[in-house]
């Protein structure tokens, strides 16, 4: 069993559309999170939801919408794409409550092409 | 606020040699600090981490790191390179939240890409 799944792997679009990305965690964990990979590999975080609730939300247009239906589902949603949003999506997820030694566990991400 | 800086973002070795990737971090609080591993067109693995307990860290595929403080350092280390260990490596840092005062986040190294070649 996977245990966090990201879907599509591949999203390729024209600008100005809007598309989601989904991912669902099976580790009963607590919080769950976005990063953005850009071109040279670096990793930025962009929202992190803790049960269903906002508790990080990095400097990110706010053409980008997180929305958490359950704590195993953190989905992204992404208006009016532009060329400079083509990267790497990962989605993670983490204990909290006072296991943030135990770090993240990643899905394999999703690579967004604007064309 | 918590940085890492990784020296160099490539790295290449022959197979056999040793493996040293460089990492030095910020923090004003005690750090937990991880590395990470991406393979090509995947997602990142956990190699190992440090959590304030042994200060020599062994973690997955023969991969260790060493925390010393004085030097705000998390280097990771491989005896021996073995072409599977072909990768993009990242260090981060995080901190409990009892010293960060707020939710955890990780933050990222630029990453080093290890070449190893025969």
């Amino acid at each position: 069993d996977t245990a966090v799944s990201q879907t599509p792997k591949y999203l390729v679009t024209q600008m100005g559309n809007d598309k989601s990305i989904k991912c669902e965690q099976n580790l009963g964990h607590d919080t769950m999170y976005w990063y953005k990979q850009d071109s040279k590999k670096f990793l930025k975080i962009m929202f992190s939801y803790n049960n269903k609730e906002l508790i990080i939300n990095e400097t990110v247009p706010n053409r980008f919408s997180p929305k958490s239906p359950d704590k195993a589902h953190l989905n992204l949603h992404i208006n009016s794409l532009e060329l400079g949003d083509s990267a790497v999506y990962f989605c993670a997820s983490s204990q909290v409550a006072g296991r943030e030694d135990y770090g993240y566990t990643f899905g394999s991400g999703t690579r967004l092409t604007v064309v | 606020a918590q940085s890492v800086t990784q020296l160099g973002s490539h790295v290449s070795v022959s197979e056999g040699a040793l493996v040293l990737l460089r990492c030095n971090y910020s923090s004003s609080v005690p750090p937990y600090l991880f590395w990470y591993v991406q393979y090509p067109n995947q997602g990142l693995q956990l190699l190992l981490k440090y959590t304030s307990a042994a200060t020599l860290v062994k973690g997955i595929n023969g991969f260790e790191a060493e925390f010393k403080k004085s030097e705000t350092s998390f280097h990771l280390t491989k005896p021996s390179a073995h072409m599977s260990d072909a990768a993009e490596y990242f260090c981060a840092v995080s901190s409990p939240r009892l010293f960060s005062g707020g939710y955890n986040k990780l933050i990222f190294g630029a990453g080093t890409r290890l070449a190893v070649h025969p």
